[in-house]
């Protein structure tokens, strides 16, 4: 079975720019979760959607926005990119209690 | 305001011994808890879970131990492996496995 995918493995973006970050979770997970991972440090919850609906929101400026789709995939945006932005992003798909990740999306802003 | 932190930033040990890493949580109100081990390039990946009505769970080649009364976690790995050589991290669950909260994690080297 398929585990979590995200697109892209890694892009360079430069200041000011927009990025969209795509997840696929496991078949049959409703749950999907989005994560930003600095470097040395654990995962800092972002977003969490079910069902199509946002349930949770970590403390990130709105520039940061999400939506899942009906096959509850999930896209992940973030505007006006800053230099601190550059984090791996992880995304996680969940039946119940335990999160399964994807191998994130390395971003670097320059 | 709501943490989970690690108190040893790296830990090295030699193939074949005992490791235990240790987690320091602050929110009281938390009845899940998970430790993940992620590895160079890779996502974070489940290794066992407990929740707060337990103090001890076992699974294979790993035990987790959970103090509620000093808001501490272990991690405990017998017979440590090269490939057990990753980043640990203990994790809280809230609000029925939306958010997870992380610390800082623990490097583990393993020395053959």
């Amino acid at each position: 079975d398929a585990g979590v995918t995200q697109s892209p493995t890694h892009l360079i973006k430069t200041r000011g720019q927009q990025v969209t970050l795509r997840c696929s979770p496991i078949s049959g997970h409703k749950s999907v979760s989005w994560y930003q991972q600095v470097l040395g440090q654990g995962p800092q919850f972002i977003f969490q959607y079910y069902e199509k609906e946002e349930r949770g929101r970590g403390n990130f400026p709105d520039r940061f926005s999400a939506r899942q789709f009906p096959n509850y995939s999930s896209e992940l945006n973030v505007n006006a990119l800053l230099l601190g932005d550059s984090a791996l992003y992880l995304c996680a798909s969940s039946l119940e209690d335990e999160q399964f990740f994807g191998p994130g999306t390395r971003l670097t802003v320059l | 305001g709501e943490s989970v932190g690690l108190h040893l930033p790296t830990l090295s040990v030699q193939e074949g011994d005992n490791s235990i890493i240790n987690c320091a949580y602050s929110n009281s109100a938390s009845d899940y808890f998970i430790w993940y081990k992620q590895e160079s390039g890779k996502g974070p990946q489940f290794i066992i879970d407990i929740r707060s009505n337990m103090d001890k769970r076992q699974g294979q080649r790993v035990t987790v131990l959970l103090n509620k009364t000093v808001k501490h976690l272990s991690l405990q790995i017998a017979a440590t492996q090269p490939g057990d050589s990753a980043v640990y991290f203990c994790a809280e669950v809230y609000n029925q496995g939306g958010k997870l909260i992380f610390g800082q994690g623990t490097e583990l080297s393993v020395k053959p």
